[in-house]
């Protein structure tokens, strides 16, 4: 089955400590983000990328990191820098970023909290 | 900019009864509406989409959705509620303006189907 597998499930984070989460699409998308969802808030984007070797900031990138060496991955890093990181991030990809008429396919998250 | 509102935080309805869920949208240019639904600890999951053509959009498990230009709305709508569509749903807006390209999503409405 196609789709989108995020791990892990929960995480959770140190003081200080940066924590990497991971996506992975078997979905052949050319295009793959990252959002932070908060009860109430709906969801932010964080940053999406368009294609291999590029990416691009979102609305809330500050204190976050990502890579897409490879099509089928697009590991978010959530830093020391981020201050508030509890919350439920989700991974998504669609076909093709300029394909404004596509839906985008989602993970089913991992829940991050502080310790 | 783009901008989803959802005016209702939570919707309640008797298990066989019809049901409505809201969404107004704000775009610069000609809008691409989507409704997706969030069951608990996963993703959003694809319900149906308005790009052009007729006002009423049929998706998946029963639901339908009406396109309003002149009031800028995309109402989601079931004719017979079952308790199983208990879950968090979401609107979601593209338009092609240059800066307008990525998804904005609105708060998300908590809809309860009653026994």
């Amino acid at each position: 089955d196609g789709g989108i597998t995020q791990s892990p499930k929960y995480l959770f984070r140190k003081e200080g400590q940066n924590v990497t989460l991971s996506c992975e699409q078997n979905l052949n998308h050319d295009a793959m983000y990252w959002y932070r969802q908060d009860p109430g808030q709906g969801l932010r984007l964080i940053y999406y990328s368009q294609i291999v070797n590029d990416f691009q900031k979102g609305d809330i990138a500050e204190g976050y990191s990502v890579s897409r060496e490879k099509k089928e991955s697009f590991p978010l890093t959530v830093t020391s820098a981020q201050k508030n990181p509890t919350a439920f991030y989700l991974c998504a990809s669609s076909i093709d970023h300029q394909e404004f008429n596509q839906p985008q396919h989602f993970g089913d998250g991992t829940r991050l909290s502080i310790l | 900019a783009q901008s989803v509102a959802q005016p209702e935080d939570q919707v309640n309805v008797a298990e066989g009864n019809p049901l409505t869920v809201k969404c107004t949208y704000s775009v610069s240019g000609n809008p691409y509406l989507f409704w997706y639904v969030q069951y608990p600890n996963r993703g959003l999951q694809f319900l149906l989409k308005y790009i052009t053509g007729d006002n009423l959009v049929k998706g998946s498990y029963g639901f339908e959705a009406e396109f309003n230009k002149s009031q800028t709305s995309f109402h989601l709508k079931k004719p017979s509620a079952l308790v199983s569509d208990s879950a968090l749903y979401f609107c979601a807006v593209r338009d092609i303006e240059i800066g307008g390209q990525n998804f904005v999503f609105g708060p998300g409405t908590r809809l309860s189907v009653l026994p």
